[in-house]
């Protein structure tokens, strides 16, 4: 299946603070999408991504679907307590879903 | 609104026993349908994915097996478990536009 590199692995940051994080491959993708899973339940789609060059917000989240269709990345700003989880960029081709390694996210109160 | 079931939310097997996940999807017609696992450490695993009824797609060569017996109906199945087979499995559907939408997973200890 299609590799996709997601950086970085985890992130400890203050509440407060803003967050980035970025999502590579080799391949080209129709759609770029990120996720947020929290512990023992499913992934919770965040942002969805559809042209080359767009950038999408939903709240204090910004997504862009970079310009060669071939990374995205997405900004966490103001952080708070709740954004923990980990995070997932998945890039859609055909009927198929690949999906990131996933980012780690602690916030400190 | 389209809802996903998937069932049950953990389930502990032994080693060389049948497995048997369900989901289900409510609120749309002909969705494509995925099944993923995820191993300790994150990444997600496409399985099997099924674009209809009786259509079943196959990522990797493994000890499982799926089908599509209904149009929102997918079953992840194994005749005989391995310790392999422990994981997280997450089903989810999809419809032209290219968003997939997850259930809550099942955990499979494998003993």
């Amino acid at each position: 299946g299609q590799q996709l590199n997601q950086s970085p692995q985890s992130m400890f940051i203050q509440e407060g603070e803003d967050v980035s994080m970025n999502c590579t491959s080799s391949s080209i993708f129709n759609t770029w999408l990120w996720y947020k899973q929290d512990p023992g339940e499913g992934p919770v789609l965040l942002i969805a991504l559809y042209k080359a060059g767009e950038l999408t917000s939903n709240g204090r989240l910004t997504a862009q679907f970079g310009i060669t269709r071939k990374d995205s990345f997405l900004n966490i700003s103001a952080s708070i307590p709740s954004d923990v989880g980990i995070y997932f960029c998945a890039g859609h081709t055909g009927n198929q879903f690949y999906f990131g390694t996933g980012t780690s996210l602690t916030v400190i109160p | 609104s389209q809802t996903i079931h998937q069932w049950p939310a953990t389930l502990v097997q032994p080693v060389g026993s049948p497995l048997s996940l369900e989901c289900t999807v409510e609120g749309t017609s002909n969705p494509n349908l995925y099944w993923y696992r995820q191993a300790a450490g994150r990444g997600l695993q496409l399985l099997f994915y099924s674009v209809g009824i009786g259509q079943i797609s196959s990522e990797v060569p493994q000890n499982l097996s799926a089908s599509r017996p209904q149009d929102r109906q997918f079953i992840l199945s194994s005749k005989k478990l391995l310790l392999s087979d422990s994981g997280f499995y997450l089903c989810a559907w999809s419809l032209d536009v290219a968003e997939a939408f997850f259930g809550q997973g099942t955990r499979l200890t494998v003993v």
